[in-house]
This record gives C-alpha cells, sequence and structure tokens, in this order.
C-alpha cells in the first residue's frame, strides 16, 4: 500500500545528542517536504525537496539539515539537539503538478 | 505575518449540528485552497480542496464556501458527528511555484458532543 512512514513516532533525547528523523514515501512523488508543529499550532515548512539532491529551507528557521538521495527518502538530521528543539515534525510528500500533499503520522521529539 | 487567518480557534457543536469554520486571506497569488482533519496523534490527512474558480464544493458532508473577492473560504460541516472531533487546518497555495507550498492557517479544535 502506497504511504508515507515516519521514525521514530516518539523520540525523548538529551541535549547536545546528533539525531535523524526518517522520513520515506512508497508513493513516487518527487517533491517531500518537512514541517515543523508545536501542539495545538499551525504547521510551519522548514525544508522542502524538488526531487534528489534539491533541497531548499522554508518559511521557519530551522537548525536542521536535510539530504535527499533518494526519491523515496529524506530524512532530517539535527547535529545538536537543544529543549527549543521540542515539536512535532512532520513529512510530507506530493506529486510534480498536483498540489495535494499527503502527511506521515509525525515524530514527536522531546529534547531535555 | 500570517498570511491565513482562521477562526474560531475553538468550536463545540451538538451532534447533528453544523459547524462552520473560516478562513481569510491576504496573498492573491494562492490559487488552490485545501482543508485538513487532523486527529490527535496523527498527520493531517487532506478532507477537501477548492481552487477559486468555482463558489462552493460539495464531498459528502463537507462543503468549501469560496468568496474571491472577500479573500475568504470557509469549511461547512452538516450533520456532524462525534467522530468529526479533531482539529481542522485551511491551507492555500500559490499557483506557479514548482514545488506547492502550503500557508496554513492556525487551526481550529472541534469538538462534536454527542
Amino acid at each position: 500500500e502506497a504511504d508515507i512512514y515516519q521514525t521514530p513516532r516518539y523520540l525523548v533525547i538529551g541535549t547536545g545528542k546528533k539525531i535523524t528523523l526518517e522520513c520515506s514515501q512508497t508513493m513516487g512523488h518527487d517533491k517531500m517536504y518537512w514541517y515543523q508543529q508545536d501542539p495545538g499550532m499551525e504547521l510551519h515548512l522548514i525544508h522542502y525537496s524538488y526531487g534528489v539532491n534539491s533541497t531548499e529551507k522554508g518559511d521557519l528557521s530551522s537548525e536542521s539539515t536535510v539530504s535527499r538521495i533518494r526519491t523515496e527518502h529524506f530524512p532530517l538530521t539535527l547535529e545538536s539537539a537543544r529543549p527549543s528543539h521540542t515539536s512535532q515534525y512532520l513529512c510530507a510528500s506530493s506529486s510534480r503538478g498536483v498540489p495535494l500533499q499527503y502527511f506521515g503520522a509525525g515524530t514527536r521529539l522531546s529534547v531535555l | 505575518q500570517q498570511q491565513v487567518k482562521q477562526s474560531p480557534q475553538s468550536l463545540i457543536v451538538q451532534k447533528g449540528g453544523i459547524s462552520i469554520i473560516n478562513c481569510a486571506y491576504e496573498n492573491t497569488a494562492f490559487d488552490y485552497f485545501p482543508w485538513y482533519q487532523q486527529f490527535p496523534g496523527k498527520g493531517p490527512a487532506l478532507l477537501i480542496a477548492i481552487r477559486p474558480d468555482v463558489s462552493e464544493k460539495k464531498e459528502g458532508r463537507f462543503t468549501i464556501s469560496f468568496n474571491k473577492s472577500a479573500k475568504q473560504f470557509s469549511l461547512h460541516i452538516m450533520d456532524s458527528q462525534p467522530g468529526d472531533s479533531a482539529t481542522y487546518f485551511c491551507a492555500a497555495l500559490a499557483g506557479g511555484t514548482s514545488y506547492g507550498k502550503l500557508t496554513f492557517g492556525q487551526g481550529t479544535i472541534l469538538t462534536v458532543h454527542p
């Protein structure tokens, strides 16, 4: 079944640790996105990608980085996690020319 | 600057009632307006979407009304059910961009009482 997967679903980690949030989609979409969402708040775009080897920063400044080596995979990395990074991170994908974005279930990150 | 303003922040409706959520936008370049439904612990799921060349779109109990001149659009949920209790986000997307950047409203927490 075509879907978009995020792992882990929940992550509690100490300050200063390096973390990678995984996102994979099996829908063959060329565009992928990362959003940050605080509880009860709107979604803010932090990274997006047109395709392989293409990444851009979104509207909300983020200390995270992303990579797009494979079409289906769009991981997000924090080199040194801080409590201010505590949030929910949502991955999405869409097809070229079609504005519909499909979201994963999200990763809820807590940095102590 | 908030480009898509959504109201109300929260809404309580009795079962069988009509839920109405409103959004207003500023950027006239927006040309695609989706609504997303999000349950706790889940990612947003596309509910219904509209383009500005139509004034209304209906899918089952969900209807989007669009007023281009006022730069406003709204979601109506008819015969609201407890299972509709969720957070609803309106969004807008500007045409001509190759990556389909969505701008989201602040969200409305809908509670439908049985």
